[in-house]
């Protein structure tokens, strides 16, 4: 088995600044995923990467950056927080891309005053 | 871009009693469909899936069919419990190779 972490778990931020979330897999998964979950929205596809070094914009990647620095590793940012903002970022990783189960980590919550 | 659309938002049935939750889904290239349990507080966890080259599939008390022509797949949970009680997600992929689309949930109560 493997196992999906994600940090923080709880981010609260300020106006206008600039946040990075960080998801960790040791599945050695070569897809993983980011996505936001607003209650009543579902999960709606942020970025994704299909392997190291690799990003793929999903179709709410407006106002975030990502990062795949290695395989086990991809990071994401808001680049600048709106005011009242509340969402959890759930990090997702699959072996077989979209033709397989994906792995969810517990999520970040954000928070912006 | 694709949608796929969800129903019923919110579903309460009493214990004992049959759940069915429906989706649709636009592409034809559509060829996995996989579900998804989230209990409060915890993260999504597949449930049970069907391929395209299946009509029907059950593990247990869950049930998935899938009406391709129809573009549509429904899960049905026999006999729920109150445990049964969470978010269930449907999801469809996407003609490209990694992406899935996910429905907007459903959130089922399993009352005692």
């Amino acid at each position: 088995g493997g196992i999906i972490t994600q940090t923080p778990k709880f981010l609260i931020g300020q106006e206008g600044q600039k946040l990075t979330l960080k998801c960790q897999q040791n599945f050695n998964h070569d897809t993983m995923y980011w996505y936001r979950q607003d209650s009543g929205k579902g999960l709606r596809l942020i970025y994704y990467s299909i392997t190291e070094n690799d990003l793929q914009k999903g179709d709410l990647s407006e106002g975030y950056d990502a990062s795949r620095e290695k395989k086990s590793s991809f990071s994401l940012t808001v680049t600048s927080a709106q005011k009242n903002e509340m969402a959890v970022f759930l990090c997702a990783s699959s072996l077989l891309g979209g033709h397989a189960e994906q792995f969810f980590g517990p999520g970040t919550r954000l928070t912006v005053l | 871009g694709e949608q796929v659309e969800q129903l019923p938002s919110i579903l309460r049935v009493q214990e004992r009693s049959s759940a069915s939750i429906n989706c649709t889904y636009e592409n034809s290239a559509s060829n996995y469909f996989p579900w998804y349990k989230q209990e409060p507080g915890e993260n999504p966890k597949l449930i049970i899936d069907i391929r395209s080259n299946m009509e029907r599939k059950q593990i247990q008390g869950l049930i998935v069919l899938l009406d391709k022509k129809a573009k549509r797949f429904s899960l049905h949970i026999t006999d729920t419990q109150p445990a049964d009680s969470a978010m269930y997600f449907c999801a469809a992929s996407e003609g490209n190779a990694y992406k899935v689309i996910f429905g907007k949930g459903t959130h089922l109560h399993v009352l005692p």
